[in-house]
């Protein structure tokens, strides 16, 4: 069963501080990652896609992989109140006849004013 | 520009009732469609999605189904609904491959 793996949270920042979210993931051939956002009792947008090695930075957001140790992480710099949502990793699966998104549980960021 | 719309937005269901949820894609043609849930606590889960009309493919054994009738419209359905059934419905839509995702607005189902 391929997992992703990700804090439940909530994870506090004050604003303008530096959030950090992270996820694991088990399918080690994976190659493509996604970070969502998901404001309460709506549906999730994408934020960011990351595909090699490294950084991969879009304004305020910067997406990490690292696929030796099976690894991705999102940071947010200078974090606002409407950043506070739920952050879901996404892992695209290629085992089925096309490829499917693998969601984490999500993490809950609550930036504080 | 693409939108996708998904409706309705909340619905109250007893148990044993029927269901139908629809979901229309514009602004594209031949996307892939999907149907997800996300019961409390729990994350994302892939039900069903279809590469073309008539194409189904479900990832999970439930009383529910899908049918795509046209290109861009896609159905989820029940005969009976379960209380188990409670959740957040997305409909979403891709081009080819699944790589990119994008939601509608969701259906907040509560079975009672």
């Amino acid at each position: 069963q391929k997992e992703v793996e990700q804090n439940s949270g909530p994870l506090s920042v004050p604003e303008g501080a530096i959030a950090s979210l992270n996820c694991t993931y088990s399918d080690r051939v994976s190659q493509s990652f996604f970070w969502y956002r998901q404001y309460s009792g709506k549906s999730p947008e994408l934020i960011m896609s990351i595909y090699s090695n490294g950084d991969k930075e879009d304004g305020r957001f910067t997406a990490q992989l690292n696929k030796a140790s099976q690894y991705v992480s999102l940071l947010i710099r200078d974090s606002q109140p409407s950043d506070s949502a739920t952050y879901l990793c996404a892992v695209l699966d290629y085992g089925g006849s096309q490829g499917n998104l693998i969601f984490g549980k999500g993490t809950k960021l609550s930036v504080k004013p | 520009s693409q939108t996708i719309h998904q409706w309705p937005a909340t619905l109250v269901q007893p148990v044993g009732s029927p269901l139908s949820l629809e979901c229309t894609v514009e602004g594209t043609s031949n996307p892939n469609l999907y149907w997800y849930r996300q019961a409390a606590g729990r994350g994302l889960q892939l039900l069903f999605y279809s590469v073309g009309i008539g194409q189904i493919s479900s990832e999970v054994p439930q009383n529910l189904s899908a049918s795509r009738p046209q290109d861009r419209q896609f159905i989820l359905s029940s005969k009976k609904l379960l209380l188990s059934d409670s959740g957040f419905y997305l409909c979403a839509w891709s081009l080819r491959g699944a790589e990119k995702l994008f939601f509608g607005s969701g259906t907040q189902l509560s079975v009672l």
